[in-house]
Protein backbone atom coordinates (compact mmCIF):
# COMPACT_ATOMS: atom_id res chain seq x y z
CA UNK A 1 0.00 0.00 0.00
CA UNK A 2 0.74 3.71 -0.34
CA UNK A 3 3.10 5.28 2.36
CA UNK A 4 1.95 9.31 2.93
CA UNK A 5 3.91 11.67 4.79
CA UNK A 6 1.46 14.50 5.83
CA UNK A 7 3.31 17.41 7.71
CA UNK A 8 3.01 19.09 10.25
CA UNK A 9 1.77 16.46 12.76
CA UNK A 10 1.19 19.04 14.93
CA UNK A 11 0.22 23.16 15.26
CA UNK A 12 -1.01 25.13 17.69
CA UNK A 13 -2.38 28.82 15.87
CA UNK A 14 -3.77 31.79 16.34
CA UNK A 15 -7.35 32.73 15.56
CA UNK A 16 -7.65 34.28 12.37
CA UNK A 17 -4.85 32.52 11.30
CA UNK A 18 -4.49 29.94 8.10
CA UNK A 19 -2.56 26.91 8.28
CA UNK A 20 -1.48 24.92 5.09
CA UNK A 21 -1.08 21.26 5.86
CA UNK A 22 1.25 19.24 3.50
CA UNK A 23 0.18 15.50 1.86
CA UNK A 24 3.21 13.35 -0.09
CA UNK A 25 2.35 9.75 -1.66
CA UNK A 26 4.97 7.44 -2.20
CA UNK A 27 3.59 6.63 -5.60
CA UNK A 28 0.99 8.32 -7.69
CA UNK A 29 -2.65 7.70 -6.96
CA UNK A 30 -5.62 8.66 -8.46
CA UNK A 31 -7.88 9.12 -5.40
CA UNK A 32 -6.90 11.58 -2.95
CA UNK A 33 -9.35 12.24 0.64
CA UNK A 34 -8.97 14.79 3.23
CA UNK A 35 -10.61 14.06 5.73
CA UNK A 36 -11.63 15.82 9.42
CA UNK A 37 -11.98 14.00 13.04
CA UNK A 38 -13.05 16.19 16.04
CA UNK A 39 -11.78 14.77 19.15
CA UNK A 40 -13.43 12.01 20.45
CA UNK A 41 -15.39 11.61 16.81
CA UNK A 42 -15.31 9.46 13.91
CA UNK A 43 -14.13 11.05 10.29
CA UNK A 44 -16.00 13.09 7.93
CA UNK A 45 -14.63 13.52 4.78
CA UNK A 46 -13.91 17.30 4.01
CA UNK A 47 -13.03 16.97 0.02
CA UNK A 48 -11.94 14.49 -2.67
CA UNK A 49 -8.77 16.08 -4.17
CA UNK A 50 -8.93 15.78 -8.07
CA UNK A 51 -5.91 16.16 -9.99
CA UNK A 52 -5.56 19.52 -12.15
CA UNK A 53 -9.26 20.65 -11.55
CA UNK A 54 -11.10 21.95 -8.36
CA UNK A 55 -11.49 19.93 -5.75
CA UNK A 56 -14.80 18.26 -5.07
CA UNK A 57 -16.38 19.47 -1.54
CA UNK A 58 -19.23 18.04 0.76
CA UNK A 59 -21.83 19.47 2.44
CA UNK A 60 -20.83 21.92 5.05
CA UNK A 61 -17.29 22.20 3.81
CA UNK A 62 -17.07 25.06 1.25
CA UNK A 63 -13.57 26.10 -0.68
CA UNK A 64 -13.36 29.84 0.78
CA UNK A 65 -12.46 27.72 4.13
CA UNK A 66 -10.91 25.22 3.09
CA UNK A 67 -9.07 25.32 -0.42
CA UNK A 68 -7.00 22.26 -1.81
CA UNK A 69 -4.70 22.01 -4.24
CA UNK A 70 -3.34 19.11 -6.01
CA UNK A 71 -0.65 19.83 -8.45
CA UNK A 72 -0.08 16.47 -9.38
CA UNK A 73 -0.95 12.39 -8.46
CA UNK A 74 1.65 12.77 -5.64
CA UNK A 75 0.79 15.67 -3.59
CA UNK A 76 -1.88 17.71 -2.20
CA UNK A 77 -2.59 20.29 0.37
CA UNK A 78 -5.35 21.28 2.40
CA UNK A 79 -5.05 25.07 4.03
CA UNK A 80 -8.00 25.81 6.78
CA UNK A 81 -7.99 29.42 6.72
CA UNK A 82 -9.40 31.90 8.89
CA UNK A 83 -9.34 29.90 11.61
CA UNK A 84 -11.89 29.67 15.07
CA UNK A 85 -11.26 27.49 18.19
CA UNK A 86 -13.84 25.46 16.47
CA UNK A 87 -11.49 24.15 13.68
CA UNK A 88 -9.59 22.37 16.15
CA UNK A 89 -9.48 18.66 14.95
CA UNK A 90 -7.32 16.02 13.11
CA UNK A 91 -7.06 16.30 9.65
CA UNK A 92 -6.22 13.73 8.38
CA UNK A 93 -4.77 13.00 4.12
CA UNK A 94 -5.80 9.65 2.46
CA UNK A 95 -5.55 7.81 -0.47
CA UNK A 96 -7.24 5.45 -2.43
CA UNK A 97 -6.17 2.70 -4.99
CA UNK A 98 -8.05 -0.31 -6.62
CA UNK A 99 -5.85 -3.62 -6.41
CA UNK A 100 -7.37 -6.29 -8.35
CA UNK A 101 -10.86 -5.39 -7.71
CA UNK A 102 -10.33 -4.61 -4.16
CA UNK A 103 -10.41 -0.82 -2.58
CA UNK A 104 -7.13 -0.24 -0.63
CA UNK A 105 -7.52 3.60 1.38
CA UNK A 106 -4.81 4.46 3.40
CA UNK A 107 -4.42 7.14 5.53
CA UNK A 108 -1.71 9.42 6.58
CA UNK A 109 -0.96 9.91 10.37
CA UNK A 110 -2.64 13.11 10.71
CA UNK A 111 -2.28 16.48 11.59
CA UNK A 112 -3.75 17.52 15.17
CA UNK A 113 -4.07 21.18 15.27
CA UNK A 114 -5.33 23.39 17.96
CA UNK A 115 -6.70 26.98 17.65
CA UNK A 116 -5.88 29.35 20.07
CA UNK B 1 -28.06 11.32 7.60
CA UNK B 2 -26.00 8.85 9.16
CA UNK B 3 -25.49 5.95 6.70
CA UNK B 4 -23.31 3.72 8.33
CA UNK B 5 -24.10 3.03 12.52
CA UNK B 6 -21.72 1.48 14.67
CA UNK B 7 -22.60 -0.33 17.78
CA UNK B 8 -21.52 -0.03 20.58
CA UNK B 9 -19.51 3.05 21.56
CA UNK B 10 -17.42 1.51 24.11
CA UNK B 11 -16.64 -2.12 25.00
CA UNK B 12 -14.27 -3.31 27.57
CA UNK B 13 -13.28 -7.44 27.10
CA UNK B 14 -11.12 -9.41 29.34
CA UNK B 15 -7.95 -10.93 27.44
CA UNK B 16 -8.56 -13.94 25.95
CA UNK B 17 -12.17 -13.23 25.22
CA UNK B 18 -13.98 -12.36 22.06
CA UNK B 19 -14.71 -8.43 21.37
CA UNK B 20 -17.96 -8.26 18.68
CA UNK B 21 -18.75 -4.82 16.96
CA UNK B 22 -21.47 -3.91 14.43
CA UNK B 23 -22.24 -1.94 12.16
CA UNK B 24 -25.31 -1.48 9.80
CA UNK B 25 -25.75 0.14 6.63
CA UNK B 26 -28.50 1.90 4.82
CA UNK B 27 -27.35 2.58 1.50
CA UNK B 28 -27.56 -0.48 -0.71
CA UNK B 29 -25.26 0.56 -3.30
CA UNK B 30 -22.22 0.21 -0.76
CA UNK B 31 -19.43 -2.93 -2.27
CA UNK B 32 -16.66 -2.43 0.08
CA UNK B 33 -17.18 -2.75 3.87
CA UNK B 34 -13.78 -2.26 5.73
CA UNK B 35 -12.30 -1.82 9.02
CA UNK B 36 -9.81 0.22 10.54
CA UNK B 37 -8.08 0.21 13.66
CA UNK B 38 -7.00 3.80 15.30
CA UNK B 39 -4.59 3.96 17.87
CA UNK B 40 -4.40 7.15 20.21
CA UNK B 41 -1.60 9.93 17.73
CA UNK B 42 -1.85 7.55 14.48
CA UNK B 43 -4.57 7.87 11.61
CA UNK B 44 -7.06 4.82 10.88
CA UNK B 45 -4.98 1.73 9.44
CA UNK B 46 -6.87 -1.01 7.33
CA UNK B 47 -7.76 -4.30 9.40
CA UNK B 48 -9.68 -6.66 7.06
CA UNK B 49 -12.38 -5.78 4.87
CA UNK B 50 -15.17 -7.51 2.92
CA UNK B 51 -16.88 -7.17 -0.18
CA UNK B 52 -21.08 -8.07 -0.55
CA UNK B 53 -20.35 -11.72 -2.79
CA UNK B 54 -18.90 -13.79 0.82
CA UNK B 55 -20.52 -13.60 3.55
CA UNK B 56 -17.03 -14.02 5.94
CA UNK B 57 -13.57 -13.32 5.67
CA UNK B 58 -10.91 -14.04 8.53
CA UNK B 59 -7.44 -12.89 8.95
CA UNK B 60 -5.77 -13.81 11.79
CA UNK B 61 -7.71 -13.42 14.90
CA UNK B 62 -10.12 -11.07 13.12
CA UNK B 63 -13.16 -12.15 11.24
CA UNK B 64 -15.84 -10.13 9.25
CA UNK B 65 -18.99 -11.33 9.08
CA UNK B 66 -21.78 -9.89 6.32
CA UNK B 67 -25.41 -10.67 6.19
CA UNK B 68 -26.30 -8.86 2.44
CA UNK B 69 -30.40 -9.08 3.44
CA UNK B 70 -30.15 -7.42 6.49
CA UNK B 71 -27.74 -5.10 5.51
CA UNK B 72 -25.27 -5.36 8.62
CA UNK B 73 -21.45 -6.26 9.11
CA UNK B 74 -19.93 -7.32 12.07
CA UNK B 75 -15.85 -7.26 13.21
CA UNK B 76 -15.13 -10.39 15.45
CA UNK B 77 -11.79 -10.61 17.37
CA UNK B 78 -11.08 -13.39 19.08
CA UNK B 79 -8.77 -13.76 21.60
CA UNK B 80 -8.42 -10.13 22.46
CA UNK B 81 -5.66 -9.06 23.22
CA UNK B 82 -4.64 -5.72 25.32
CA UNK B 83 -2.18 -4.62 22.02
CA UNK B 84 -5.79 -4.64 20.20
CA UNK B 85 -7.22 -2.04 22.99
CA UNK B 86 -8.04 0.90 20.37
CA UNK B 87 -10.74 2.64 18.50
CA UNK B 88 -12.26 0.78 15.75
CA UNK B 89 -14.41 2.16 12.83
CA UNK B 90 -16.13 0.55 10.08
CA UNK B 91 -16.74 1.83 6.41
CA UNK B 92 -17.81 1.19 3.55
CA UNK B 93 -18.24 2.57 -0.12
CA UNK B 94 -19.42 2.35 -3.07
CA UNK B 95 -18.28 1.21 -6.52
CA UNK B 96 -18.58 4.88 -7.95
CA UNK B 97 -16.30 6.97 -9.11
CA UNK B 98 -15.67 9.13 -6.16
CA UNK B 99 -15.17 6.08 -3.57
CA UNK B 100 -15.54 8.20 -0.57
CA UNK B 101 -15.32 6.14 2.47
CA UNK B 102 -18.37 6.51 4.50
CA UNK B 103 -17.77 5.70 8.16
CA UNK B 104 -18.74 4.84 11.35
CA UNK B 105 -18.86 6.43 14.61
CA UNK B 106 -16.10 4.44 16.18
CA UNK B 107 -15.81 1.90 19.17
CA UNK B 108 -13.43 2.54 22.17
CA UNK B 109 -11.94 -1.10 22.96
CA UNK B 110 -10.32 -1.93 25.95
CA UNK B 111 -8.74 -4.89 26.60
CA UNK B 112 -8.41 -6.43 30.42
CA UNK B 113 -5.02 -7.97 31.08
Amino acid sequence: SAVISQKPSRDICQRGTSLTIQCQVDSQVTMMFWYRQQPGQSLTLIATANQGSEATYESGFVIDKFPISRPNLTFSTLTVSNMSPEDSSIYLCSVGAVVLKNYGYTFGSGTRLTVV
Amino acid sequence: QQQVKQSPQSLIVQKGGISIINCAYENTAFDYFPWYQQFPGKGPALLIAIRPDVSEKKEGRFTISFNKSAKQFSLHIMDSQPGDSATYFCAAATSGSARQLTFGSGTQLTVLP
